[in-house]
C-alpha cells in the first residue's frame, strides 16, 4: 500500500515563527498536495506539486509556501505563523495509471499557533 | 468554479440498517473522478469508493455503493448493513486528475447506533 507520512501529528508554535510541515510518500508519485481542514469548510487546497521543483497555487495559498526538492518529499512552510493558521493540515499524493486514479492521504498534522 | 454540496451535516443509522449520504456537485468539465472518503476519529482519510465520470455503471465496494447520476450531478453513497466501525465523517470529493483541481464537500458526520 502507498504510504504518505506526515512527520508531526501535533505541533504548537508561536505567532511569527517559521513553521515547516513535512510530508513524504514512498511510491514515486508525481503529484503531491497540501490541504487545510477546518470544521464546516471541508478540505481546501493550499498548494500542489506535479513534479520536483514544480508547484501551483491552490485555493488558499496566502501565507503559505511550499518546497519540493525531491520527488518523495513535499514541505509546507508558514513563513510567519499566525493564529488564523491554526488548523488541521493534510498531505496527499496521487497516481494516474491509464484510467485509474488514486489519491492517498497522510494522517494529518494538527497545528496550533499561540 | 466547481462546488460540492453535502446537504446533511449529520446522519444516524441503526446498526445493520442502510443509510444514504447525499452529495451534489457542479462542474462544466466532462472528465473527472468522484470519491467518497471516510475520516474516523483517528483522522486518517480512508478511501471508501471511487467513480470515474465516464463510466455509467455505479461503483460498488462490498457494503458500499454509489448512485451516480451524471446529468443531475448527483453522487450519493449507500452503506448497507451498517456497522459500528462505519461511524465517521464522510467527505464527498470531486477531482480532476493531474490538474490540481479538487473540491471537497463540508462532510457528513455519521453516527451508528447499536
Amino acid at each position: 500500500d502507498v504510504k504518505v507520512t506526515q512527520s508531526s501529528r501535533y505541533l504548537v508554535k508561536r505567532t511569527g515563527e517559521k513553521v515547516f510541515l513535512e510530508c513524504v510518500q514512498d511510491m514515486d508519485h508525481e503529484n503531491m498536495f497540501w490541504y487545510r481542514q477546518d470544521p464546516g469548510l471541508g478540505l481546501r487546497l493550499i498548494y500542489f506539486s506535479y513534479d520536483v521543483k514544480m508547484k501551483e497555487k491552490g485555493d488558499i495559498p496566502e501565507g503559505y509556501s511550499v518546497s519540493r526538492e525531491k520527488k518523495e518529499r513535499f514541505s509546507l512552510i508558514l513563513e510567519s505563523a499566525s493564529t488564523n493558521q491554526t488548523s488541521m493540515y493534510l498531505c496527499a499524493s496521487s497516481w494516474w495509471d491509464r484510467k485509474r486514479y488514486g489519491y492517498t492521504f497522510g494522517s494529518g498534522t494538527r497545528l496550533t499557533v499561540v | 468554479a466547481q462546488t460540492v454540496t453535502q446537504s446533511q451535516p449529520e446522519m444516524s443509522v441503526q446498526e445493520a440498517e442502510t443509510v444514504t449520504l447525499s452529495c451534489t456537485y457542479d462542474t462544466s468539465e466532462s472528465d473527472y473522478y468522484l470519491f467518497w472518503y471516510k475520516q474516523p476519529p483517528s483522522r486518517q482519510m480512508i478511501l471508501v469508493i471511487r467513480q470515474e465520470a465516464y463510466k455509467q455503471q455505479n461503483a460498488t465496494e462490498n457494503r458500499f455503493s454509489v448512485n451516480f447520476q451524471k446529468a443531475a450531478k448527483s453522487f450519493s453513497l449507500k452503506i448497507s448493513d451498517s456497522q459500528l466501525g462505519d461511524a465517521a465523517m464522510y467527505f464527498c470529493a470531486y477531482i480532476i486528475p493531474n490538474a490540481g483541481k479538487s473540491t471537497f464537500g463540508d462532510g457528513t458526520t455519521l453516527t451508528v447506533k447499536p
